[in-house]
């Protein structure tokens, strides 16, 4: 199946910091998604981005189908945006093969 | 607008009970409906998906199974709990890429 590699595992940041998330798949996929899960296990769908570019306020998401990966990029962190960020590619199916995600903390 | 109810919240059940976890789907018709467990905090393993009633794919043998009794709805269950059934359980619904849509998870402790 399908392999979905998130780096860094782990990430520390104070307020006001900017970041980079990374996802490489091992496959040709035609779903990716990001998510963020909060610290009480809510999952929310950031962007649907099987390929091209997206943002969201703070938020954009950069796919590159071709060389399989994804980026997520948060600027100006905010203490609200600590939580675990998941990565999830699908081909073919509506079914999602997860990566393992990145835990974020950003501290005040 | 469409809404997904998972219960109960959490759950804590002793070894060899039975389980039965609901998850139900509102304002919309014929979705994909996925049941997810998340162990350790980090990374989600997909147990079952159905893509209509009374049909479901089984992604990794254990010892659970799930039911569709109903167009939105979704159940996940057991006769016999493990210790290592444990985790945080989540219902998805999908309409197609890019819908996917989670509930609020349950969270079991086996005892």
């Amino acid at each position: 199946g399908i392999q979905v590699e998130q780096s860094p595992p782990d990430l520390i940041l104070q307020e006001g910091a900017n970041s980079t998330l990374r996802c490489n798949f091992s496959d040709s996929v035609n779903n990716l998604q990001w998510f963020h899960q909060n610290p009480w296990g809510q999952l929310i769908n950031l962007f649907y981005i099987p390929s091209g570019t997206k943002q969201n306020g703070r938020l954009s998401a950069t796919t590159v189908a071709t060389e399989r990966y994804s980026l997520l990029y948060i600027s100006s962190s905010q203490t609200t945006d600590s939580g675990v960020y998941f990565c999830a590619v699908g081909r073919g199916t509506d079914k999602l093969i997860f990566g393992t995600g990145t835990r974020l903390q950003v501290f005040p | 607008s469409q809404t997904i109810h998972q219960w109960p919240a959490t759950l804590v059940q002793p070894v060899g009970s039975p389980l039965s976890l609901e998850c139900t789907v509102e304002g919309t018709s014929n979705p994909n409906l996925y049941w997810y467990r998340q162990a350790a905090g980090r990374g989600l393993q997909l147990l079952f998906y159905s893509v209509g009633i009374g049909q479901i794919s089984s992604e990794v043998p254990q010892n659970l199974s799930a039911s569709r009794p109903q167009d939105r709805q979704f159940i996940l269950s057991s006769k016999k709990l493990l210790l290592s059934d444990s985790g945080f359980y989540l219902c998805a619904w999908s309409s197609g890429p890019g819908g996917y849509t989670f509930g609020s998870g349950t969270r079991l402790t086996v005892v």
